[in-house]
Order: C-alpha cells, then structure tokens, then sequence
C-alpha cells in the first residue's frame, strides 16, 4: 500500500517570505513524485516531478523540492512567496501506474 | 490550459438519481482517469480507461462505472445517488497505461451537489 502523508493543512506566511510545504511518503515500491497547485474553483496543475537522477527538482513559479529517499520526503519550497502564490498543494505519488495517490493537501496563505 | 474539458462545470442532482459527466482528452492521449475529490481532501482514484478498458480500479462501488470512447473521451456515470457523492470530479488524461514520465493532466473539473 503507498500513502502520502502533509504534515501541515495550513501554512500561512508573509509576502516575500520563504515557504516549506512538507510532504513524506510511504511505499513499499520505487515510487515517482509531484506537487500539484490547485487555484479556487479550479483544476491541477502540475508543479514539478521527480522520476529519477538528481534529488533537487525545478519546477514553474519559481518552485523547487527535493526529493529524500532515506527520510521518505519530498518536501516543497520556495525562497520568496507572492500573494499569487495563494492556493491549496498536495503532493501525490505513482508507483508506476496512472493512478496517483494524493495526500490531503496543504493550503498555502500568503499574507501582505 | 491543459486541453482537457469537461462538462458540465455544475450540476446538482437530487439523492438516488443518475449522473454522467463528460471529459475530452488531450489530443493524443489514449488513457483517462477519474478523480473523486470531497471538500477538503485530496483527490481520490475512481479508475482508469485505457483503450477503451477499465484499467485499474480504486475503492469506489459499482455504482461508479465508466466509459471510454474510440476518440479517447471518456463519460464517469454515478447511479443511486447519495449524499456523499457531493463532490468535485476531477477527469486527467496522459498516454500509456504506465507512467513514463509524462505529465497527467487534469481537467477544471465537474462539481456535483447531491441534494
């Protein structure tokens, strides 16, 4: 069984600020890793992914994360936060398959 | 934009009635995937089509079955209603049965109140 674990549902900061969203994993599989952005009213939209090589991963917006095999995590951040950086993030995992396990997300508030 | 649509962004249905929602894949993906995603949680499994055949299958009763058509689009149908079923569908589509790397891509969405 594979599950995805974010520690906080809500991280608020202030604008400008950096940001950590964590996210830690369990499965008994090599598994393939994102984080996904999903704005009010809104779909997915896919922030980065880690398939395999190097652990630091770059994604849009100015997103990075890193992926940690002996702690499970893949923990998401960003330097410097706007207030479009405002919405929910869930990281997700695949085993290999389609079907990605989500976890319960993390709603990012970004404050002036 | 992601090219995947869906419809309709809105319904409400009244409990023990019958669904279907409607996704147009991304041009030149043949596997689709549905999503059930409750208020405050995230997006959970229903299943999978590929090639016009269910492809996995997560924790969802028969009563959540699917379809897939020779053009790759895909209808969710939900019979018998229940009040739990009020929630935003999420449809994503890619290409191949295995993830290979490419992205998922994920439609805006159809949000279902069951009243």
């Amino acid at each position: 069984a594979q599950s995805v674990t974010q520690l906080d549902s809500q991280v608020p900061v202030f604008e400008e600020a950096p940001v950590e969203l964590r996210c830690n994993y369990s499965s008994s599989v090599s598994v393939y890793l994102f984080w996904y952005v999903q704005y009010p009213n809104q779909g997915l939209q896919l922030l980065l992914k880690y398939l395999s090589g190097s652990t630091l991963v770059k994604g849009i917006n100015g997103f990075e994360a890193e992926f940690n095999k002996s702690q499970t995590s893949f923990h998401l951040r960003k330097p410097s936060v706007h207030i479009s950086d405002t919405a929910e993030y869930f990281c997700a995992l695949t085993g290999g398959g389609n079907k990605l396990t989500f976890g319960t997300g993390t709603q990012l508030k970004v404050e002036l | 934009e992601t090219g995947v649509t869906q419809s309709p962004t809105h319904l409400i249905k009244t409990r023990g009635q019958q669904v279907t929602l409607r996704c147009s894949s991304q041009s030149g993906h043949n596997t689709v995937s549905w999503y059930q995603q409750a208020l405050g949680q995230g997006p959970q499994f229903i299943f999978q089509y590929y090639r016009e055949e269910e492809n996995g299958r997560g924790n969802f009763p028969p009563r959540f079955s699917g379809l897939q058509f020779p053009n790759y689009s895909s209808e969710l149908n939900v019979n018998a209603l229940e009040l739990d079923d009020s929630a935003l569908y999420l449809c994503a589509s890619s290409s191949g049965d295995r993830h290979s790397g490419n992205t998922i891509y994920f439609g805006e969405g159809s949000w279902l109140t069951v009243v």
